[in-house]
């Protein structure tokens, strides 16, 4: 069964620095889609990036980024000049390939809360 | 544009009472819809999934059922409540696109 693990369950970071969340799964399938997302205070759950397991290039989203080593099978995701607004938990997530079915059920793992120190 | 609509937002109910949870979603047509529970400071569980109307699976055993009686409306419910239903409750769909797109969720607590 596939797993997703983030070790960090807290991080800090100073405004304006640099910040990277960790992440690492297990699967057997090759094909598959890796995604990061923000849950703020209001709980609700924020796509901030994808990314597709068959590119080898790594996603960018404005101040987001991602370090995606397949062979490792990690998934990190790096924020730039961080805003006090990126206080969040995190949550790096897994999506099944779903088969005929196509479900896509998305497997998350356990989060990592992030302070921004003004 | 697609919106994610759930009610209601919170909801304090007695152990032993029933449960009816809504979302709804605009926008789009034929999605797959999800159900999830977070409990406090921890991640996701899927509880039930849908891909068309009148079809759920259930991911984990428990005393909760899902139906989806229209398109775009996903209805989680329960008979009796028990303390272990709290937590925070996340509807989600997704339509042609790989990821998927969360309600504002609804915080549900058990007494």
């Amino acid at each position: 069964a596939q797993t997703v693990t983030q070790s960090q369950p807290e991080m800090s970071v100073q405004e304006a620095e640099t910040v990277t969340l960790s992440c690492t799964y297990d699967t057997s399938e090759s094909d598959y889609y890796l995604f990061w997302y923000k849950q703020p205070p209001s709980r609700q759950m924020i796509l901030v990036i994808r990314q597709e397991a068959y590119k080898q290039q790594n996603a960018t989203e404005n101040r987001f980024s991602v370090n995606f080593q397949k062979a490792a099978k990690s998934f990190s995701l790096k924020i730039s000049d961080s805003q006090l607004g990126d206080a969040a938990m995190y949550f790096c997530a897994y999506r099944t390939p779903g088969g005929s079915s196509n479900t896509g059920k998305l497997i998350f793992g356990q989060g990592t809360t992030l302070q921004v120190k003004p | 544009s697609q919106t994610i609509h759930q009610w209601p937002a919170t909801l304090v109910q007695p152990v032993g009472s029933p449960l009816s949870l809504e979302c709804t979603v605009e926008g789009t047509s034929n999605p797959n819809l999800y159900w999830y529970r977070q409990a406090a400071g921890r991640g996701l569980q899927l509880l039930f999934y849908s891909v068309g109307i009148g079809q759920i699976s259930s991911e984990v055993p428990q005393n909760l059922s899902a139906s989806r009686p229209q398109d775009r409306q996903f209805i989680l419910s329960s008979k009796k409540l028990l303390l272990s239903d709290s937590g925070f409750y996340l509807c989600a769909w997704r339509g042609r696109w790989p990821e998927q797109f969360f309600g504002p969720g609804t915080r549900l607590t058990v007494l």
